[in-house]
């Protein structure tokens, strides 16, 4: 099962734009890329996936490297209440999710 | 979107008690539902997969005597936790899966019950 690797914390300001990068370089062909968060004391949101292309929503953009060893979550304006661990999870086994330890993010004002 | 929800969303008991919590997803149906535990500062994990009419799938090193799974129906899994210790106090979530959506993603998390045992 492929694994991944975040750093265990990061911050920026208030309005700029956060990266958080993730590594998964076991990762196989038909495995995609899923990224969460956790604010505080609440369930899980989801945030993005994909499997080779970037992707974008409302939310962030997700852009996922040619070889597909590593992905970047981009948060393009980050505001405090984007302060919250973000998991990066490669799904293994189909459908179960497992998360790894996270990075939080602490957005300063 | 698609909703999950928890019932209690927070629960106080005595040692020696059985909790249960309740999981339904709202506006979907899932066929399988996922229940995670969380300790302070630590990540989530995955404690067992619930499947609809059939028995729970546990993670290995989860009692599955202990923590008891029924998926009754297509929208609500309940996870009982059988003599409860103080140990087993906790954040427990459960996510459900989307069976007819592609493309999309096919986890929803509730927003976790806090268990405190005295």
């Amino acid at each position: 099962d492929a694994k991944t690797t975040q750093p265990t914390s990061m911050d920026c300001a208030e309005g700029r734009a956060a990266n958080l990068p993730c590594n998964h370089s076991t990762i196989s062909g038909n495995e995609y890329v899923y990224w969460y968060r956790q604010i505080h004391s609440q369930g899980p949101q989801y945030i993005i996936h994909g499997l080779k292309n970037n992707e974008t929503n409302e939310m962030a953009s997700l852009i996922i490297t040619e070889d597909r060893k590593s992905s970047t979550l981009i948060l393009p304006h980050a505001t405090l209440r984007d302060t919250a661990v973000y998991y990066c999870i490669v799904r293994v086994n189909g459908y179960k999710l497992i998360f790894g330890s996270g990075t939080r993010l602490l957005v300063r004002p | 979107g698609a909703v999950v929800s928890q019932h209690p969303s927070w629960v106080i008991c005595k040692s020696g008690t059985s909790v249960k919590i309740e999981c339904r997803s709202l506006d979907f149906q899932a066929t399988t539902m996922f229940w995670y535990r969380q300790f302070p500062k630590q990540s989530l994990m995955l404690m067992a997969t619930s499947n609809e009419g059939s028995k729970a799938t546990y993670e290995q090193g989860v009692e599955k005597d202990k923590f008891l799974i029924n998926h009754a129906s297509l929208t609500l899994s309940t996870l009982t936790v059988t003599s409860a210790h103080p140990e087993d106090s906790s954040f427990y979530i459960c996510s459900a899966r989307v069976t007819s959506r592609t493309n999309a993603p096919e986890q929803f998390f509730g927003p976790g019950t806090r268990l405190t045992v005295l």
